[in-house]
């Protein structure tokens, strides 16, 4: 019962590049959730964006979301070598539990 | 410090044996989750537990048993009926309408 689907699947970019990450998802929702997670390691919460806000912003983190297209995006801008990780969106749609996309793996590379 | 705590973070289980997971946390979140992770692959959820008593099956519950006798610890013994264990388990906490706090995993593998 896959929920949030991120895109691209994989990205590479250049330390100091903005990376964007995308994700859709197929029904409502109450609150839509970005995690990191460094190789080997358990999954770090971000943001936790709700279905009535539109942005939201921590440090180097924009997320945007817009429930009229089902889907949110993640903005880290001036990438670091330690951004290199997988990006998971999680979604909320008033169940028990949230549904994870199967992840953005970035690379920043010095 | 509050956390969440996964052992052993590596397990190696013989085929036809039954292993159980830990995952205690000091949070007072009432929820608490179990994931399978798969190489380069998404989570997948196996039980979940709102309240203590009681939880529910996640979408591959099968060959995986939980209990939750109290608030703070909920763990998952992989059964011999799981024919393909090895993979990395994550268990996670939340108090509803905020995000999950997670362990730093175990990683299972089949010997």
């Amino acid at each position: 019962s896959q929920q949030g689907e991120e895109d691209p699947q994989a990205l590479s970019i250049q330390e100091g590049e903005n990376a964007t990450m995308n994700c859709s998802y197929k029904t409502s929702i109450n609150n839509l959730q970005w995690y990191r997670q460094n190789s080997g390691r358990g999954l770090v919460h971000l943001i936790l964006i709700r279905s009535n806000e539109r942005e939201k912003h921590s440090g180097r983190l924009r997320v945007t979301l817009d429930t009229s297209k089902k889907s949110s995006s993640l903005l880290i801008t001036a990438s670091r070598a330690a951004d290199t990780a997988s990006y998971f969106c999680a979604t909320d749609n008033y169940g028990q539990n949230f549904v994870f996309g199967p992840g953005t793996r970035l690379s920043v590379l010095p | 410090d509050g956390g969440i705590t996964q052992s052993p973070k590596y397990l190696f289980r013989k085929e036809g044996q039954n292993v159980t997971l830990s995952c205690e946390q000091n949070l007072n979140h009432d929820a608490m989750y179990w994931y399978r992770q798969d190489p380069g692959q998404g989570l997948r959820l196996i039980y979940y537990s709102q309240i203590v008593n009681d939880f529910q099956k996640g979408d591959i519950a099968e060959g995986y048993s939980v209990s939750r006798e109290k608030k703070e610890s909920f763990p998952l013994t992989v059964t011999s009926a799981q024919k393909n264990p090895t993979a990395f388990y994550l268990c996670a906490s939340s108090i509803q309408g905020n995000g999950y706090t997670f362990g730093s995993g175990t990683r299972l593998t089949v010997v």
